[in-house]
C-alpha cells in the first residue's frame, strides 16, 4: 500500500519568507510525528499528533514553527519568517496508534534550504 | 530522560565481513530500542525493534541486535556485509509507557568496499 508521502520534496526559500510543508500519513494511522534532520543537530523530534490534537509540541524550536492536522489525516508544518538555521530535512512519520511498540513509518522528507 | 550513544560516525567493512554497529542507551526506565536505516535521499526504514520480549531481535536484511541490560547496549550485527548495506544507521530509544518521542543517536555511516 501507499506509504507516507511528503511535499514538496525540495523547497528553496529566501530568508524571511513563510513555508508550508505537507505530510500525508498512511491511511488509518492515527498518530503522526514531525522530525527534523540537520547536520548540526542530527534527528530531532518536533511535534506529535494523536488524531487532530497535539499532546506533545515540546520539540518545536521557536514560535515561528507551528503545525496542524485536519481530519485526522493530512498535516502541515508551517515555518514563518524562515531563518538560515531552519535549513534541514523535515521528516514526517505515522504509526497505527501512539503506543511506543508500534513502528513509525517515515516519509522521504522535505529538504528545506533557506538562502 | 533517555539518550543513545552511537560509537563511530563511520564504519568501514569489506564485502562479506562482519558488520558491528554499536549503540549504548541511557534510560531511567525499561526502554524500547530501535534500529533504523536511511539510504541516500530516502526516509528512515525500521530494521528491528526491542520491546521487552526476546533479548535477541532479528530484523530485515539479515540484521540482528541483542539487548544487554547489564551493558546498556543494543549493538547491531550482520554476519556478512553486502554492498547494498551501505547506508546510515540510527539507533533510537523511547520509554515503554505512554507516548514518548523517539530519541535518536547521531548515526553511523556504514561503508562497504568490494
Amino acid at each position: 500500500g501507499a506509504g507516507v508521502s511528503q511535499s514538496p520534496s525540495n523547497k528553496v526559500t529566501e530568508k524571511g519568507k513563510d513555508v508550508e510543508l505537507r505530510c500525508d500519513p498512511i491511511s488509518g494511522h492515527t498518530a503522526l510525528y514531525w522530525y527534523r534532520q540537520s547536520l548540526g543537530q542530527g534527528l530531532e523530534f518536533l511535534i506529535y499528533f494523536q488524531g487532530n490534537s497535539a499532546p506533545d509540541k515540546s520539540g518545536l524550536p521557536s514560535d515561528r514553527f507551528s503545525a496542524e492536522r485536519t481530519g485526522g489525516s493530512v498535516s502541515t508544518l508551517t515555518i514563518q519568517r524562515t531563518q538560515q538555521e531552519d535549513s534541514a530535512v523535515y521528516l514526517c512519520a505515522s504509526s497505527q496508534t501512539s503506543g511506543n511498540q508500534y513502528e513509525q513509518y517515515f516519509g522521504p522528507g522535505t529538504r528545506l534550504t533557506v538562502t | 530522560a533517555q539518550s543513545v550513544t552511537q560509537l563511530g560516525s563511520h564504519v568501514s567493512v569489506s564485502e562479506g565481513a562482519l558488520v558491528l554497529l554499536r549503540c549504548n542507551y541511557s534510560s531511567s526506565v525499561p526502554p524500547y530500542l530501535f534500529w533504523y536505516v536511511q539510504y541516500p535521499n530516502q526516509g528512515l526504514q525500521l530494521l528491528l525493534k526491542y520491546t521487552s520480549a526476546a533479548t535477541l531481535v532479528k530484523g530485515i536484511n539479515g540484521f540482528e541486535a541483542e539487548f544487554k541490560k547489564s551493558e546498556t547496549s543494543f549493538h547491531l550485527t550482520k554476519p556478512s556485509a553486502h554492498m547494498s548495506d551501505a547506508a546510515e544507521y540510527f539507533c533510537a530509544v523511547t520509554m515503554n509507557t505512554g507516548f514518548q518521542k523517539l530519541v535518536f543517536g547521531t548515526g553511523t555511516r556504514l561503508l562497504v568496499s568490494p
